[in-house]
């Protein structure tokens, strides 16, 4: 079972801030957040990741709360292009801890 | 350069039929992955291939039979499939074992399959 929680369905309007809300309240110590996003059919996308840090790079910024129960991504100005399924995906950063996926946030951005 | 490359886009077969999907990448990674996805679910883990052994299968029924043949390159073999088996098939790679690092996996585009 996935280890985290996301709401189902946001919406975000074009040119503002898209803030997608991930919790993960039994992350371990040696556990990574990561987030990927998948547009219509085609293969999931990488975004991010971070253990405890904030992080930001060209796409995104991730938000970890300090307890790291929770984290939220953060697109800083929403485009259309920007409509997809985000996961947030909780693993260790051990190789052949897999990916597990929830059922993710479906994010509309509206013109 | 973090590109994953699946052929064919698209397929479809009949029952009786036996295809292959075929995964590629030049990114020198050691690990190799098979997803499923059905419409309007997640990804789901089929098989895992490190150093280009099968290190993880899960439960995925025989009809399904993957193949390594060198470390770039990911074969899936498919035989007497089944219409519930139509879905996206994914392919990741990854660094593998020998990443220092979190070993962040990149997906391909996938192959849509239709099974008749």
């Amino acid at each position: 079972d996935a280890k985290t929680t996301q709401p189902p369905s946001m919406d975000c309007a074009e040119g503002r801030a898209a803030n997608l809300p991930c919790n993960h309240s039994t992350i371990s110590g040696n556990e990574y957040v990561y987030w990927y996003r998948q547009i219509h059919s085609q293969g999931p996308q990488y975004i991010i990741h971070g253990l405890k840090n904030n992080e930001t790079n060209e796409m995104a910024s991730l938000i970890i709360t300090e307890d790291r129960k929770s984290s939220t991504l953060i697109l800083p100005h929403a485009t259309l292009r920007d409509t997809a399924v985000y996961y947030c995906i909780v693993r260790g950063r051990l190789y052949g801890q897999n990916f597990v996926f929830g059922p993710g946030t479906r994010l509309s951005v509206l013109p | 350069d973090t590109e994953v490359t699946q052929t064919p886009k698209h397929l479809v077969m009949g029952m009786t039929n036996k295809k292959s999907l075929k995964c590629e990448q030049h990114m020198g990674h050691r690990a190799m992955y098979w997803y499923k996805q059905k419409a309007k679910k997640p990804p789901e883990l089929m098989f895992v291939y490190s150093y280009e052994k099968l290190s993880i299968n899960e439960s995925v029924p025989s009809r399904f039979s993957p193949e390594c043949p060198n470390s770039s390159l990911l074969n899936l073999h498919l035989h007497a499939l089944q219409p519930e088996d139509s879905a996206l098939y994914l392919c990741a790679s990854s660094q593998g074992r020998a990443s220092g690092r979190t070993d962040t996996q990149y997906f391909g585009p996938g192959t849509r399959l239709t099974v008749l």
